[in-house]
């Protein structure tokens, strides 16, 4: 079994850039979720995608966006940076069906934004 | 909107001592909560799940924790702490309003284990 993998594991970005971060869902699992985790802070729910579609987001604004692929992958994209975008970004995957919704998480992507 | 209190942001205890988390939630209806570890540099493990089954539930390196409703509490626990137990460790409670989840995240409990 093939757990998250994202990718890169590290990112350097000037204010404005755009960037891309990709995640690749653990073998069997249909949903992924992204999370923001600031320095010293716990993970923040961004935005969660089933069956390629948006399904919840939180209170961040639309330039985090995301695509969700046929094959479960996922990638999240952040226009315009901004300094505060600065954190660890966390990919993670779970099986959407009944019952507990534990979630399976990738190391995770280092954005740091000068 | 469901949330969760971890009452410590540091905890220290030697090894081989009894370790005790503490988080209460706040949730509308049944919730799910669990444990995840973050190791240095590491992603999220999880620990151990609650999930309206029974009300004691054991994880992974002698990890456990108990969810008592009336007392709106799931404190982990773990009889003997190890070194290799020092880590940051967040409470989390699962919102599955409108079909999907989200997971809420507390504050986080770093752990720090002494010789």
């Amino acid at each position: 079994e093939t757990g998250v993998t994202q990718s890169p594991t590290h990112l350097i970005k000037t204010r404005g850039q755009q960037v891309t971060l990709r995640c690749s869902s653990q073998s069997g699992h249909n949903t992924v979720s992204w999370y923001q985790q600031a320095l010293g802070q716990g993970p923040q729910f961004i935005f969660q995608y089933y069956r390629e579609e948006e399904n919840g987001r939180g209170n961040f604004p639309p330039r985090f966006s995301g695509l969700q692929f046929p094959n479960y992958s996922s990638e999240l994209n952040v226009n315009a940076l901004e300094l505060d975008d600065s954190a660890l970004y966390l990919c993670a995957s779970s099986l959407f069906q009944a019952g507990a919704y534990e979630q399976y998480f990738g190391p995770g992507t280092r954005l740091t934004v000068t | 909107a469901q949330s969760v209190t971890q009452l410590d942001s540091h905890v220290s205890v030697s090894e081989g001592t009894p370790v005790l988390l503490r988080c209460n939630y706040s949730s509308s209806y049944s919730p799910s909560l669990f444990w995840y570890v973050q190791h240095p540099n590491k992603g999220l493990q999880l620990l151990l799940k609650y999930t309206s089954a029974a009300t004691l539930v054991k994880g992974i390196n002698g990890f456990e924790a108990e969810f008592k409703k009336s007392e709106t509490s799931f404190h982990l626990t773990k009889p003997s702490a190890h070194m290799s137990d020092a880590a940051e460790y967040f409470c989390v409670v699962s919102d599955k309003k409108g079909g999907g989840n989200k997971l809420t995240f507390g504050t986080g409990t770093q752990l720090k284990v002494e010789l």
